[in-house]
C-alpha cells in the first residue's frame, strides 16, 4: 500500500522560498501522478500541481505560475514542491497526494494524502 | 477555469438524520466530480469518485450522484464520525474543489 510522507513544519521569512518533501513508499512511484493541494488555517482546499515522475513535466494552477515548482526524483521516491516569494497569505498546511487513475470513464481523484506540512510565513 | 460552488456552507443535523449536499459547476464536466471528508488537523479523505462510485472501504450511507453541472452528495443515517468537513472537486480540467461544506451536529 503506497504511503506518502512529508517533510517537516517549517517558518520562513517573507520574500523567501520554501521547499516541501514527499516521500513515497510501497507501489511504483512513477507509475502515478502526485499532487500538492494547500490550505490556509480555517479555509478550504487549493490545488496548485501535479507532475507524473515518468514523465517529469509538471502542470501548475494559473494562480502559482512563476512561483512554484513541483519536482520528482526517481531514484528516492520523493516529490518536492518548492513556493518562491513568500508572503503571509502563504502561511498554510501543504499536503501531497497521490492522483489515482482507474479504468472507468471519470474514475480520477486524490486518493492517498500525506499528513500534511505546515508552513508559516512570518517576519 | 471551472468553478465548484458547493451548498449550504454550513449544515446543522442529528444523529440518524439524512442530509444532502449540492455541487454546481460552472460548466459541464460531465461525471468528472469527486467528493472528500475533511476532519480537523487530518488529510482529507476520498469518498466517492465518478461523481457516484464509492471508494472501497467507505460505509454505504454515503452516496453520490449527479452529472453535467449538478452534483449531489447525500449521507443517510448520519452517524458521530460524520460530522466533518466536505468538499467537492473537479477533475474535468486540471482540478478545482468547492469552498466546502461543515457538517456540524444540532
Amino acid at each position: 500500500q503506497v504511503q506518502l510522507v512529508q517533510s517537516g513544519a517549517e517558518v520562513k521569512k517573507p520574500g523567501s522560498s520554501v521547499k516541501v518533501s514527499c516521500k513515497a513508499s510501497g507501489g511504483t512511484f512513477s507509475s502515478y501522478a502526485i499532487t500538492w493541494v494547500r490550505q490556509a488555517p480555517g479555509q478550504g482546499l487549493e490545488w496548485m500541481g501535479s507532475i507524473i515522475p515518468i514523465f517529469g513535466t509538471p502542470n501548475y494552477a494559473q494562480k502559482f505560475q512563476g512561483r512554484v515548482t513541483i519536482t520528482a526524483d526517481k531514484s528516492t521516491s520523493t516529490a518536492y514542491m518548492e513556493l518562491s516569494s513568500l508572503r503571509s497569505e502563504d502561511t498554510a498546511v501543504y499536503y501531497c497526494a497521490r492522483v489515482w487513475i482507474g479504468t472507468a470513464m471519470a474514475s480520477l481523484a486524490f486518493d492517498i494524502w500525506g499528513q500534511g506540512t505546515m508552513v508559516t510565513v512570518s517576519s | 477555469d471551472i468553478q465548484l460552488t458547493q451548498s449550504p456552507s454550513f449544515l446543522s443535523a442529528s444523529v440518524r438524520d439524512r442530509v444532502t449536499i449540492t455541487c454546481r459547476a460552472s460548466q459541464d464536466i460531465g461525471t468528472y466530480l469527486a467528493w472528500y471528508q475533511q476532519k480537523p488537523g487530518k488529510a482529507p479523505k476520498l469518498l466517492i469518485y465518478a461523481a457516484s462510485t464509492l471508494q472501497s472501504g467507505v460505509p454505504s450511507r454515503y452516496s453520490g450522484s449527479g452529472s453535467g453541472t449538478e452534483f449531489t452528495l447525500t449521507i443517510n443515517n448520519l452517524q458521530p464520525e460524520d460530522f466533518a468537513t466536505y468538499y467537492c472537486q473537479q477533475v474535468n480540467s486540471l482540478y478545482t474543489f468547492g469552498q466546502g461544506t461543515k457538517l456540524e451536529i444540532k
